[in-house]
């Protein structure tokens, strides 16, 4: 069975600091990796998607993506407490159009 | 405005009713998908569908039908045959090309009791 894994926290952080979600994979196919933000009760909402390894970044987000360990990582940059929510990680193999999802990490950021 | 527009946005049916999700996109993807998610669970994927007239089972597609006569409408039938509907339906669609991401509505949640 291939999977996505997340620790579902809830990970807490202060107002201003650098949260740092993480996400590993078991599929070595797997070749484009998305991360999507849920608020409670919402549907979920691309953030970034990454398939090169090395980072990306794109304002206070950092996706970053080490194909030989296996594990995807979203770094925010100045958390805000309008960041709580919980980030969804999900992967693609090359040859498919499915997505497959993680459970999420439950993010809180304390004013 | 493009986007996604699932209906209704809560529904509640008795249980031995089937019951229609609808799902319109006029972002002009010719990939759409229906995921079921339960409280505190990540998303299951229900059925998807590349192209007009053609759709594939998911993970959890029992109890589920699905057509897809139009590019724009992917409508999904929740069935008596499902053993525990009750749950927020999520209806996504993506391009082809680039990363093949998948954008999301804003979801059903459907209680049947």
């Amino acid at each position: 069975q291939k999977e996505v894994e997340q620790n579902s926290g809830p990970l807490s952080v202060p107002e201003g600091a650098i949260a740092s979600l993480n996400c590993t994979y078991s599929d070595r196919g797997s070749q484009s990796f998305f991360w999507y933000r849920q608020y409670s009760g919402k549907s979920p909402e691309l953030i970034m998607f990454i398939y090169s390894n090395g980072d990306k970044e794109d304002g206070r987000f950092t996706a970053q993506l080490n194909k030989a360990s296996q594990y995807v990582s979203l770094l925010i940059r100045d958390s805000q407490p309008s960041d709580s929510a919980t980030y969804l990680c999900a992967s693609r193999m090359d040859s498919s159009y499915k997505l497959i999802f993680g459970s999420g990490t439950r993010l809180l950021v304390r004013p | 405005d493009g986007g996604i527009t699932q209906s209704p946005k809560y529904l509640f049916r008795k249980e031995g009713q089937n019951v229609t999700l609808s799902c319109e996109q006029n972002l002009n993807h010719d990939a759409m998908y229906w995921y079921r998610q339960d409280p505190g669970q990540g998303l299951r994927l229900i059925y998807y569908s590349q192209i007009v007239n053609d759709f594939q089972k998911g993970d959890i597609a029992e109890g589920y039908s699905v057509s897809r006569e139009k590019k724009e409408s992917f409508p999904l039938t929740v069935t008596s045959a499902q053993k525990n509907p009750t749950a927020f339906y999520l209806c996504a669609s993506s391009p082809s090309g680039r990363g093949y991401e998948q954008y999301f509505g804003p979801g059903t949640r459907l209680t049947v009791t």
